[in-house]
């Protein structure tokens, strides 16, 4: 199975600042038939199903804020908050469907500071 | 708007079964992968199955297999969850999810409690 490893847990950030969440995978979910890493991002607010907010590790689901952004590639992926609102804390969950079982990080809880 | 709705959640004591629902509409559901997603009271996600879209394939976490069995009725916009042996580590709020690059649309979850 790929575990899937978050940093940090949680987060405290100021509003209008950068807020960065870490998620490295056991082994590559780049997968060779279309290039694309297969790894997304979700945030989950309390009592809320979670929202997928990023997808193939750096595609933008649709009305999803320009503030977030993913990147990486292979083992090493990162989600970005480019200026923290407050609509924004939640708990944040990476997620790999390159292999089953399909694996979510641990979860990140952001704060505002 | 794609919208996804569990139902048949509930109490159930240990070693019982319950069978969960998820109705699908406003998509064309055949056409989909569709999967479980659970989440124990103040944990994380946990990826549960999913089925391909003509039911052909189905994959399982292994701590559910032989216990657990994801199906669909494409003709009813249906998925269904069948649980039996539950265990209390199965006690989660159970979501179901559109499975496109990810996990694209959720319902709302419903909730299973196993306990005596």
């Amino acid at each position: 199975d790929i575990v899937m490893s978050q940093s940090p847990d949680s987060l405290a950030v100021s509003l209008g600042e950068r807020a960065t969440i870490n998620c490295k995978s056991s082994q590559s979910v780049l997968n060779s038939s279309n290039n694309k890493n297969s790894l997304a991002w979700f945030q989950q607010k309390p009592g809320q199903p979670p929202k997928l907010l990023v997808y193939w590790a750096s595609t933008r689901e649709s009305g999803v804020p320009d503030r977030f952004s993913g990147s990486g590639s292979g083992t090493d992926f990162t989600l970005t908050i480019s200026s923290l609102q407050a609509e924004d804390v939640a708990a944040y969950y990476c997620y790999q469907f390159y292999s089953i079982p399909n694996t979510f990080g641990q979860g990140t809880k952001l704060e505002i500071k | 708007e794609v919208h996804l709705v569990e139902s048949g959640g509930g109490l159930a004591q240990p070693g019982g079964s319950l069978r969960l629902s998820c109705a699908a509409s406003t998509f064309t559901f055949s056409s989909y992968w569709m999967s479980w997603v659970r989440q124990a009271p103040g944990k994380g996600l946990e990826w549960v199955a999913n089925i391909k879209e003509d039911g052909s394939e189905k994959y399982y976490v292994d701590s559910v297999k032989g216990r657990f069995t994801i199906s669909r009725d494409n003709a009813k916009n249906s998925l269904y969850l069948q649980m039996n042996s539950l265990r209390a580590e199965d006690t989660a709020v159970y979501y179901c999810a559109r499975s496109v690059a990810g996990l694209d649309y959720w319902g709302q979850g419903t909730l299973v409690t196993v306990s005596s």
